[in-house]
């Protein structure tokens, strides 16, 4: 059981975003992020719950453990707005969270 | 640069069939567990099956367990997914994506639209 908070959330650009990942059991340190843009597939921001996948900029990072985890976009730019889904791969299947819409204020 | 490009969506009638196809390239294909991956509408991705890399192993989510069938060329580069008895909740945009069931997936193709109604 993954839940993401907030569903929703509106920022402006230079925000700080933060969201939430609480999963029912202890997936440490199985935890990934993805941002999806309208239309497009996901992409893989986040593995091993603080790891930046290659090419991803420094402005995202990922912290936690055991069942809490979080995405962090330090200055939020006009590219970041977009939804994100957390997917554990503790255990199998690997499942996703129902997300959370960033979108500007 | 690896590419995945997936295909063969469309509109069927419950109880019909599909046959997705993914054509990847940029990495070597048969070293590479490879997943299919869908998302209905307004909802988070759905991990469906994988493929080993050899494609001797294979495994379904319960939810299409005995009605997709999960295959791979590895001489063509090629990723398919036989779906029979589709049923209206089958209805979502299907990703191919490389990766497996408990791993992370970091590549993805576009996306191809199934939609089951009648």
């Amino acid at each position: 059981q993954m839940t993401q908070s907030p569903s929703t959330l509106s920022a402006s650009v230079g925000d700080r975003v933060t969201i939430t990942c609480r999963t029912s059991q202890n997936i440490s340190p199985w935890l990934a992020w993805y941002q999806q843009k309208p239309g497009k597939a996901p992409k893989l921001l986040i593995y091993r719950a603080s790891s930046l996948e290659i090419g991803v900029p420094s402005r995202f990072s990922g912290s936690g453990s055991g069942t809490e985890f979080t995405l962090t976009i330090t200055s939020l730019q006009p590219d970041d707005f977009a939804t994100y889904y957390c997917q554990q791969y503790s255990s199998y299947p690997g499942t996703f969270g129902q997300g959370t819409k960033v979108e500007i204020k | 640069e690896v590419q995945l490009s997936d295909s063969g969506g469309g509109l069927v009638q419950p109880g019909g069939s599909l046959r997705l196809s993914c054509a990847v390239s940029g990495l070597t294909f048969s070293n590479f567990a490879m997943s299919w991956v869908r998302q209905a509408p307004g909802k988070g991705p759905e991990w469906v099956s994988v493929i080993s890399g050899r494609g001797d192993s294979s495994k379904y989510a319960d939810s299409v367990k005995g009605r997709f069938t999960i295959s791979r060329d590895n001489s063509k580069n090629m990723l398919y997914l036989q779906m029979n008895s589709l049923r209206v909740e089958d209805t979502a945009v299907y990703y191919c994506a490389k990766g497996g069931s408990s791993a992370t997936f970091d590549h993805w193709g576009q996306g191809t639209l199934v939609t089951v109604s009648s």
